[in-house]
Parts: structure tokens; C-alpha cells; sequence
């Protein structure tokens, strides 16, 4: 298996743009996750799907920030308008709710800069 | 070499020292628990876990220790390598929280040789 599959790895954009960030969780898992890592915050949970349905969000920042998930193999992490404040890494990490282990599995990250 | 994880955030040790790395967590209804390992430019890779109902888990080269009474988990290195370097991460699974994993704030091993 190819792994947590994310794009783009890298995004440079200016304040005031829409930013989407996409992942492609390992196939038959059946929760997905979005996080953002700061060196100030560490590793924070945005938002968690389970069978593409959003089961936790209280981790999005503001409701410039939004994610979907239309289907099992795809999700994507919005912002709108994005802020210089944003910048981080997010990672999307993906786990099988059938195993009594809850490993999350991580892809390689987007590192956004907002300018 | 020893480190106290969220209050010592670095660890220096030579090749071929064991490295030992500790985590505190606040929950006492987490009830599993995850070492992580971030090389630099890429995402948090699993180590090894850990259920509260045991105490000790060895995986290769490396053993985690949990000690529920204080709340402390360690993780193990043995033989430290250069390839050892990168940032370890605690994580814990609160149970009221479903699956969702709560991480700690990392501490950065450097090995020397």
C-alpha cells in the first residue's frame, strides 16, 4: 500500500486566499483525521471522520476552516480566507476501526505558508 | 542518557547508549498509548504501543514502560543509532474521546557519533 497520500506537499499563498489541502487515506481504513503542527501548539486534532462522516471538528479554529470527506479514498482540508496565523504543517492520518489498535497511520504533510 | 519529556524538550546521547524517554500523561481513563517518531520533513511514524492493562512491551530495540500508579510512560532505545535522531511523541487515547489520540509535546533525541 502506497501509505496516507497527501497534496500538494508544499503550498506558498498570500493572505486573503482559498487554500485546499487533499488526502488519500490508506485503503479500507475507515477513519480519517486531520491535524496542524506549530512548533508553538505541537500536534493539534482539527477534525475526524468516521465512514466520511464528520464525527468531530471541535479542533477547527474558526469557521474560515471547513473539511469534507464525499468519499472513502478522498478528503480535503479548506481555508477561506486563509491568514499568515495559518501557517503550519497539516497532516492527514487514517486508521481501521476493526483493529483493537488504534494506530493512525500518517501521510508526509502540507506545509502552508501564508504570506 | 534521560530525559523528562514535556519539561526537557532535547536529549543528546552517543552511539550505542540506550536513550530513555519519558512522558507524562493527565488522563487516568486513557487506556492505550502510542510512541511516535517525526524525522524532519515527514509525518509521525508508529514505534510501538502499549494497553493500560500491561505494564511493558518490547518491540525491536525498543520497550515501552507504563506506569500507570504516576501516570508515566517511557520509551526505550537500545544501541542508540544516528538513524535514532528525530522528535518522539507520546500519545494517549482518552476513552470518552473515542479514537481521537491526544500527543504530547515531543522531545527531540540527537545522536552523536
Amino acid at each position: 500500500d502506497a501509505g496516507v497520500i497527501q497534496s500538494p506537499r508544499h503550498e506558498v499563498t498570500e493572505m486573503g486566499q482559498e487554500v485546499t489541502l487533499r488526502c488519500k487515506p490508506i485503503s479500507g481504513h475507515d477513519y480519517l483525521f486531520w491535524y496542524r503542527q506549530t512548533m508553538m501548539r505541537g500536534l493539534e486534532l482539527l477534525i475526524y471522520f468516521n465512514n466520511n462522516v464528520p464525527i468531530d471538528d471541535s479542533g477547527m479554529p474558526e469557521d474560515r476552516f471547513s473539511a469534507k470527506m464525499p468519499n472513502a479514498s478522498f478528503s480535503t482540508l479548506k481555508i477561506q480566507p486563509s491568514e499568515p496565523r495559518d501557517s503550519a504543517v497539516y497532516f492527514c492520518a487514517s486508521s481501521l476501526a476493526r483493529s483493537t489498535r488504534n494506530i493512525q497511520y500518517f501521510g508526509a504533510g502540507t506545509r502552508l505558508s501564508v504570506l | 542518557g534521560e530525559s523528562v519529556g514535556l519539561h526537557l524538550p532535547t536529549l543528546s546521547v552517543q552511539e550505542g547508549d540506550n536513550s530513555i524517554i519519558n512522558c507524562a500523561y493527565s488522563n487516568s481513563a486513557s487506556d492505550y498509548f502510542i510512541w511516535y517518531k517525526q524525522e524532519s520533513g515527514k509525518g509521525p511514524q508508529f514505534i510501538i504501543d502499549i494497553r493500560s492493562n500491561m505494564d511493558k512491551r518490547q518491540g525491536q530495540r525498543v520497550t515501552v514502560l507504563l506506569n500507570k500508579t504516576v501516570k508515566h510512560l517511557s520509551l526505550q532505545i537500545a544501541a542508540t543509532q544516528p538513524g535514532d535522531s528525530a522528535v518522539y511523541f507520546c500519545a494517549e487515547n482518552r476513552s470518552q474521546a473515542g479514537t481521537a489520540l491526544i500527543f504530547g509535546k515531543g522531545t527531540t533525541l540527537s545522536v552523536s557519533s
